[in-house]
């Protein structure tokens, strides 16, 4: 069956360093993938979408890689913020008219 | 535009009773999902409705339904209610790619 795997423990970092959060799926072949921010008692907000033809793409401070060989994306948030703490989950394609989410990992950027 | 909206915001029912919960997606959008989102689970899909017609289910019980209007409005109804749907239930309207969540309705069964 289709498998998204983030990263289930939390992440620490300082202020000013670059997070890299991971997220690898299994038996499927997402034509896209989507990072999103969920802040506590909130809904998730969309960040990026990367195409499966796309091997990189930036906004601001974050960045976001896709290799369908490895069946991975790499989300990378560059300079990081207090105001960055919150969980990020990532969102495979299923081509099924659902969108799957990761369970999601946590951030903690101290200042 | 406006965002999605969802009422109510939190709802407190006891078990056995039943609960409808309401979604309105931002305008354009006819696509609406449903997901439960419980500490241990996190964000499990439910259902997702287009033009009033339920294109896929996720692994729920019955007792979770759902519909959608003409107007893309869209209903979700949890019947005989158990404590275990103690849970924050977010819908998200999509112009077929992307997810835009609304604030979600808090429930509590006791």
């Amino acid at each position: 069956s289709q498998k998204i795997e983030q990263n289930s423990e939390a992440l620490n970092i300082q202020e000013g360093k670059t997070a890299t959060l991971t997220c690898n799926y299994t038996n499927y072949s997402p034509a896209y993938l989507q990072w999103y921010r969920q802040d506590p008692g909130r809904g998730p907000v969309f960040l990026l979408l990367i195409r499966e033809n796309e091997k990189e793409k930036r906004k601001e401070r974050l960045k976001v890689t896709f290799d369908t060989t490895l069946k991975q994306s790499l989300f990378h948030i560059t300079a990081s913020q207090p105001a960055d703490s919150a969980t990020y989950l990532c969102a495979p394609d299923t081509g099924g008219f659902k969108t799957i989410f990761g369970a999601g990992t946590r951030l903690f950027v101290k200042a | 535009k406006a965002g999605v909206t969802q009422t109510p915001r939190y709802l407190i029912k006891t078990r056995g009773q039943q609960v409808t919960l309401s979604c309105s997606p931002i305008s354009g959008h006819r696509s609406v999902s449903w997901y439960q989102q419980t500490p241990g689970q996190g964000l499990q899909f439910l259902f997702e409705y287009f033009s009033e017609t339920q294109r896929n289910k996720g692994n729920f019980p019955g007792r979770f339904s759902g519909r959608q209007f003409s107007n893309s409005r869209s209903e979700m109804n949890v019947s005989t209610l158990e404590l275990g749907d103690s849970a924050l239930y977010l819908c998200a309207s999509s112009d077929e790619e992307t997810q835009y969540f609304g604030p979600g309705t808090r429930l509590l069964v006791l």
